[in-house]
């Protein structure tokens, strides 16, 4: 019942900017965007959320469009170990405010 | 400030056999979950709990119980192990719904 879309796997070279989209065209008003990351088989490992607002911290930004259909989070500025799987989440309002993991990206840092 | 700790990390179960994992956290949160990850599947929901005192199932609760009695802790329960609840188990804290979650580093189990 994952409520948003993402690419299977992107490749980012060291020292750019990651760009990792996400459409959630279905989210509700209420429901927050959240972006989490795991490395091999570690607990996943929160980075960012939002509800309307772009958002930064220092580990990322979060752009949330507008009609709030689509988000994009951006690691400014990978390095190797940023090579994780990302997953955007919807945090729906059932069973606690679960988080609803999807498939996520596959995010490759290359040198 | 460890976070959210989970413990044992590595367990091997024979089938029928039982066991409970811990989670522990530091943060005062009062929101604690318990999910399963297993291959091709992600994170699936079992139990969670809202404050001490408090548990509800999630998505897949079947074979699994719980308990809240301290409200930094939450005890996952596996009565008769089965084949089936070979996975990796994660548990996670939030201090409200809608706040960060932080999960523990997981707890891999084989039921054999």
């Amino acid at each position: 019942d994952a409520k948003t879309t993402q690419p299977t796997s992107m490749d980012c070279a060291e020292g750019r900017a990651a760009n990792l989209p996400c459409n959630h065209s279905t989210i509700s008003g209420n429901e927050y965007v959240y972006w989490y990351r795991q490395i091999h088989s570690q607990g996943p490992q929160y980075i960012i959320h939002g509800l309307k607002n772009n958002e930064t911290n220092e580990m990322a930004s979060l752009i949330i469009t507008e009609d709030r259909k689509s988000s994009t989070l951006i690691l400014p500025h990978a390095t190797l170990r940023d090579t994780a799987v990302y997953y955007c989440i919807v945090r729906v309002a059932e069973y606690g405010n679960k988080l609803v993991f999807g498939a996520g990206t596959i995010l490759r840092v290359k040198s | 400030n460890a976070g959210v700790t989970q413990t044992p990390k590595f367990r091997v179960l024979k089938t029928g056999q039982s066991m409970t994992l811990l989670c522990a956290q530091d943060m005062n949160h009062e929101y604690m979950y318990w999910y399963r990850q297993d291959p091709g599947m992600g994170l699936r929901l079992i139990h969670y709990s809202v404050g001490e005192g408090t548990t509800a199932k999630g998505e897949v609760p079947d074979g699994y119980n719980v308990s809240r009695l301290k409200k930094q802790n939450f005890l996952l329960g596996l009565e008769s192990a089965a084949p089936s609840q070979t996975s990796v188990y994660f548990c996670a804290s939030s201090f409200s719904p809608n706040t960060e979650a932080f999960f523990g580093q997981g707890t891999r189990l084989t039921v054999v």
